[in-house]
């Protein structure tokens, strides 16, 4: 199975960037790194990916190792609305069966 | 619009009863799951298929069944073997480069 490592729970301030680690030590090389988010009585929902080079979308960045065995979800500007358990997981040789860790949680003080 | 659908969004059963949870999608995805959530926890695995026709347990299978006959389609059936059903379901299907497409869940009461 994909094992990925997070902290439990961040904590951050309204307007400030927030950047949430995962450890993926057992990464291959062509799976891709995922980030998942999930509000409360809410399917998880897609946030970011990447292979090898960093990403950039409306939603976040992903900061990945160079060894690929962790990487960095960063919101520029945490709002109240990003306040959600985070997932981090990797997929692509594990494709058909993805499994998740706990997740961070992440709460944003206004 | 494309998308995975869950129904129905509520679902309560009496004790001893078989209740089937729909998960449909148009994504022309291969992969499909069906995941548990209880309060405060993570995600666990159930049910997956890879393609259709097949499937193999995740997890936490005891008590649950799925079929795959159609690619579209990825039901479960919480069986009265199950003994503590009353949870939040969750149904994803996966495209092997964009990741994975999440339902808005069932969650499902026992009374």
């Amino acid at each position: 199975d994909a094992k990925t490592t997070q902290p439990n729970s961040m904590e951050s301030n309204e307007e400030e960037p927030v950047h949430l680690p995962c450890n993926h030590s057992t990464i291959s090389g062509t799976d891709y790194i995922h980030w998942y988010r999930q509000l409360p009585s809410q399917g998880p929902e897609y946030v970011i990916h990447g292979l090898t080079s960093n990403v950039n979308n409306r939603m976040a960045s992903l900061a990945i190792a160079e060894d690929r065995k962790s990487s960095t979800l960063i919101l520029h500007r945490a709002t109240l609305r990003d306040a959600a358990v985070y997932y981090c997981i990797h997929g692509g040789t594990s494709y058909g069966k993805l499994t998740f860790g706990q997740g961070t949680i992440l709460t944003v003080h206004p | 619009d494309g998308g995975i659908t869950q129904s129905p969004k509520y679902l309560f059963r009496k004790e001893g009863q078989n209740v089937t949870l729909s998960c449909e999608q148009n994504l022309n995805h291969d992969a499909m799951y069906w995941y548990r959530q209880d309060p405060g926890q993570g995600l666990r695995l159930i049910y997956y298929s890879q393609i259709v026709n097949d499937f193999q347990k995740g997890d936490i299978a005891e008590g649950y069944s799925v079929s795959r006959e159609k690619k579209e389609s990825f039901p479960l059936t919480v069986t009265s073997a199950q003994k503590n059903p009353t949870a939040f379901y969750l149904c994803a299907s996966e495209s092997r480069r964009q990741g994975a497409f999440f339902g808005q869940g069932t969650r499902l009461t026992v009374v």
